[in-house]
């Protein structure tokens, strides 16, 4: 079956630094992946998406890899700063599904970054 | 409104009792997601509407859990007979289709005592 999952389940950094959040994932049929971010009694909040006919996309300040060989994508965070503390998932469509608003989740990863 | 809305933010009840938890989608999305996040997890996929019709109810747990969306705008997810293990945040989620982007609400953190 298809599950989304991610290595780490904790990470601290220094404010300024670059932080790099990863996640594995078993479908390889999977088209589409998404990053949230969670902070603290919020809802999860759309960061980036990528499709698997890319390696990389881009936002601000955030960039989305994409590894199909090993299945493995990787959320990068440019100059982290405090407001970037919260829990970030990786999430995918159900297999088979068309729609964007039918997720599987993965556990999360929390950030915490430190003034 | 802005975002997705849901009330309460929080409700505590009885073991045993009878709940709804509402959400007002962001106006003019036609598809509107319900999921349900315990403590230390991802949110979980329970249920979802395009327009009045429930789509897809593959992810509710058993047959206590039912939701509604009469007019296509208004959702509402109704618990019956309420255990512990209900204790979690219930999130709502809508999007302008089905191949959109979806927004969360803030969730409604329900808790069974």
């Amino acid at each position: 079956g298809e599950s989304v999952g991610l290595h780490l389940p904790t990470l601290s950094v220094q404010e300024g630094d670059n932080s790099i959040i990863n996640c594995a994932y078993s479908n390889s049929a999977s088209d589409y992946f998404i990053w949230y971010k969670q902070e603290s009694g919020k809802g999860p909040q759309f960061i980036i998406d990528i499709r698997s006919n890319m390696d990389k996309r881009q936002g601000q300040r955030v960039t989305v890899l994409l590894n199909k060989t090993v299945k493995h994508l990787s959320l990068q965070i440019a100059a982290t700063q405090p407001g970037d503390s919260a829990v970030y998932f990786c999430a995918e469509p159900h297999a088979g599904g068309t729609s964007y608003g039918k997720l599987t989740f993965g556990q999360g990863t929390i950030l915490t970054v430190h003034p | 409104g802005a975002g997705v809305s849901q009330t309460p933010s929080n409700k505590v009840t009885e073991k045993g009792k009878y709940v709804e938890l509402r959400c007002d989608p962001i106006s003019g999305h036609t598809a509107l997601y319900w999921y349900r996040q315990s403590l230390g997890q991802g949110p979980e996929f329970l249920i979802y509407f395009q327009g009045t019709g429930a789509a897809d109810d593959s992810g509710l747990p058993n047959d206590r859990f039912f939701a509604v969306r009469p007019e296509g705008s208004v959702s509402t997810l109704k618990i019956q007979r309420t255990e512990r293990g209900d204790s979690a945040v219930y999130l709502c989620a809508s999007s302008r289709g089905l191949g959109t982007e979806a927004f969360f609400g803030q969730g409604t953190r329900l808790t069974v005592v």
